[in-house]
C-alpha cells in the first residue's frame, strides 16, 4: 500500500538557519503530495502541495519539489523563524484522488533564538 | 469563514461510558473523515464518508462508529470507550470531485479514557 516516510525529529535549529525535512513516498502512479503544518494546540493546515512531477509547491517561504525519480518531496526553508516551530507532516493522496490522505509520522521543528 | 468545528475540544471519560464527538463543516463538502493522531504513528484514518448515508472504514475502525445523516455533520461515536482509544482526534473535509484534494481539518479533540 501507499506509505510516507519522514525524517524523525525533533529538529532543533537556531533562528535564520536553513531547514530541510526529508520526505519520501511509496505509491503507484503519480500521487498528489502535501505538506501540512500543526502549530501547538491547533489542527493541521495545508502548507503547500504539488500535483505532478517536477512541480514546486511554495508558501510562507517554504518550498518542496515533487521528484518522481527519487520519490521525494523534501521541505526546505532558507531562514527559519521562531514562529515556524511546529510539527510538519508530509502526506499523499493517490492518483485520481482516492479516499484518504496517507500521512508520515510528522517531524517536530523547534526554532530557538 | 470556512471552517470545520469539533466538540468537545477536551474530554476525560471512564471505560465503557458511551460518548460522541461532533464534527461540522460549512463548506458544503461531500467528503468527510475522522483521524486519530498518536505519537510516532502520525495520523491514521478511522472512518470516512463520501456523501450523506455513505460511510466506510478507514485503517483503524475498531471500536468506533460514525453516521452521516446530513451533509454538514459527521459525528464520531465510541459506544464503549477503552483506554487504548485515548488519543487526539481530528475531523476533516474536502471536495470530492476536482479541486486540489486539500483537506480542511478541525482543531482536534483530545480524549482521555481512564
Amino acid at each position: 500500500g501507499d506509505s510516507v516516510t519522514q525524517m524523525e525529529g525533533p529538529v532543533t535549529l537556531s533562528e535564520e538557519a536553513f531547514l530541510t525535512i526529508n520526505c519520501t513516498y511509496t505509491a503507484t502512479g503519480y500521487p498528489s503530495l502535501f505538506w501540512y503544518v500543526q502549530y501547538p494546540g491547533e489542527g493541521l493546515q495545508l502548507l503547500l502541495k504539488a500535483t505532478k512531477a517536477d512541480d514546486k509547491g511554495s508558501n510562507k517561504g517554504f518550498e518542496a519539489t515533487y521528484r518522481k525519480e527519487t520519490t521525494s518531496f523534501h521541505l526546505e526553508k532558507g531562514s527559519v523563524q521562531v514562529s515556524d516551530s511546529a510539527v510538519y507532516f508530509c502526506a499523499l493522496i493517490p492518483t485520481g484522488g482516492g479516499n484518504k490522505l496517507t500521512f508520515g509520522t510528522g517531524t517536530q521543528l523547534k526554532v530557538e533564538l | 469563514e470556512a471552517q470545520v468545528t469539533q466538540n468537545p475540544r477536551y474530554l476525560i471519560t471512564v471505560t465503557g461510558k458511551k460518548l460522541t464527538v461532533t464534527c461540522s463543516q460549512n463548506m458544503n463538502h461531500e467528503y468527510m473523515s475522522w483521524y486519530r493522531q498518536d505519537p510516532g504513528l502520525g495520523l491514521r484514518q478511522i472512518y470516512y464518508s463520501m456523501n450523506v448515508e455513505v460511510t466506510d472504514k478507514g485503517d483503524v475502525p475498531e471500536g468506533y462508529k460514525v453516521s452521516r445523516k446530513e451533509k454538514r455533520n459527521f459525528p464520531l461515536i465510541l459506544e464503549s470507550p477503552s483506554p487504548n482509544q485515548t488519543s487526539l482526534y481530528f475531523c476533516a473535509s474536502r471536495e470530492l470531485q476536482g479541486g486540489s484534494y486539500e483537506q480542511y481539518f478541525g482543531p482536534g479533540t483530545r480524549l482521555t479514557v481512564t
